[in-house]
């Protein structure tokens, strides 16, 4: 059972890029997230999805887009990167919200933006 | 939305001492407070968590309490050990359940 899988562990971008962090879960999760995780800030909701074809914006969504075609992946994209968006980001997943159980998370991704 | 103070930022205490970190929320609606801890460079992982229907809960030397009146949460960590420290991340989500806000973390450090 490989639970919440992010893909790619460490990132580089220039400025300007553009990039998919990927995630999936094998759990039959209903709503996945994403957060950032930045010195200081905790953790900031970007986008969220409460099943396949459904997603909504949370705390912190500008720069990025997020879709949800199956339960399984929800990736996030950053449409032009920016060094405000060099963070440490985790996709987590639970049952069906985000109140009903546990919130499972990835082994998070390191992005830096130059 | 839901907003969620934690306090204190650091904590440092001896093995062996008692560990408290408070939150406060700020929806009333709020219904589920759960806590995580972070080790350095891996993932949250939940460790204990409570429901706005009860008061108190404990796992063997954590616990849990609310206050739902105050609006405020509590984690109790007894008897210390070096292996307890960690960031520890306290969270409310909204009563749709759409979204899990979490604190800013406390920095627990345990010297033996």
């Amino acid at each position: 059972n490989a639970g919440v899988t992010q893909t790619p562990k460490f990132q580089v971008l220039k400025t300007g890029q553009s990039m998919t962090l990927q995630c999936a879960q094998d759990m039959n999760h209903e709503y996945m997230s994403w957060y950032r995780q930045d010195p200081g800030m905790g953790l900031r909701l970007i986008h969220y999805s409460v099943g396949a074809g459904i997603t909504d914006q949370g705390e912190v969504p500008n720069g990025y887009n997020v879709s949800r075609s199956t339960t399984e992946d929800f990736p996030l994209r950053l449409l032009s990167a920016a060094p405000s968006q060099t963070s440490v980001y985790f996709c987590a997943s639970s049952y069906r919200s985000a109140r009903d159980t546990e919130a499972f998370f990835g082994q998070g991704t390191r992005l830096t933006v130059v | 939305g839901e907003n969620v103070e934690q306090h204190p930022s650091t904590l440092s205490v001896q093995e062996g001492d008692s560990a408290v970190i408070k939150c406060t929320y700020s929806d009333s609606a709020s219904n589920y407070f759960p806590w995580y801890k972070q080790e350095l460079g891996k993932r949250p992982q939940l460790i204990i968590d409570i429901r706005s229907n009860v008061g108190e809960k404990k796992d063997q030397r954590i616990a849990v309490t609310l206050n739902k009146t105050a609006k405020h949460f509590s984690l109790h960590i007894t008897e210390t050990q070096p292996e307890d420290s960690a960031v520890y991340f306290c969270a409310a989500s909204n009563q749709a359940g759409t979204a899990l806000i979490f604190g800013k973390g406390t920095t627990l450090s345990v010297s033996s």
